[in-house]
């Protein structure tokens, strides 16, 4: 079993409509979650940052994290084709060690919203 | 301007050739990753360094390696070793204090 657990997709939405993006994951020492967009033949870049479990708004964009069932959600408002990215979920735990990884990524969930 | 740049952001390789990719931030962060990202496949970890002069490898070591001689600099040879190079490659750092990635555009790299 992956430690990050992503539908890939492809999702296809029409503009205007709310996108829900989702991760599960199995590692209950995870406390800080991240979403990432990555346009294509470009580097991820950092949408949302959040610590623990809650709610977390940013624009259009809300992170939300469900510790008790270890699953996070990214929605995106009023989508837009801009929106039109792969998007990451990532993940990491707080007590770092020198062995393994820090970061845990899911393989991506391609959006695609059409005007 | 505070980042990570990469590059070359296109790298051809003929076969049997050491290949060096450079990363180079300037967020004064600690560690630093190299990722290779295939498609369907997401993101692996191949090397990562948590200060300077020490670095520890990652899930797909095998045929490449790394210095980190300076805290702004963590170069990735991919060697002749490595049987499937071609890839996308992303180099990334965090701060230790809010435990966050940031990434570099990314260097393609194709084995001709």
């Amino acid at each position: 079993q992956k430690e990050v657990e992503q539908d890939p997709g492809p999702l296809s939405v029409p503009e205007g409509a709310i996108v829900s993006l989702n991760c599960t994951y199995s590692n209950s020492a995870f406390q800080y979650f991240m979403w990432y967009r990555q346009y294509s033949r470009k580097g991820p870049e950092l949408l949302m940052y959040t610590y623990s479990s809650g709610n977390k708004e940013d624009g259009r964009f809300t992170a939300q994290v469900d510790k008790s069932s270890k699953y996070i959600s990214l929605f995106i408002r009023d989508s837009q084709p801009s929106d039109s990215a792969t998007y990451l979920c990532a993940m990491s735990d707080l007590y770092h060690t020198n062995t393994g990884n820090q970061f845990y990524f899911g393989t991506g969930t391609s959006l695609t919203v059409i005007p | 301007d505070g980042g990570i740049t990469q590059s070359p952001k296109y790298l051809f390789r003929k076969e049997g050739q050491n290949v060096t990719l450079s990363c180079e931030q300037n967020l004064n962060h600690d560690a630093m990753y190299w990722y290779r990202q295939d498609p369907g496949q997401g993101l692996r970890l191949i090397y990562y360094s948590q200060i300077v002069n020490d670095f520890q490898k990652g899930d797909i070591a095998e045929g490449y390696s790394v210095s980190r001689e300076k805290k702004e600099s963590f170069p990735l040879t991919v060697t002749s070793a490595q049987k499937n190079p071609t890839a996308f490659y992303l180099c990334a750092s965090a701060s230790g204090h809010t435990d966050t990635q940031y990434f570099g555009p990314g260097t393609r790299l194709t084995v001709l």
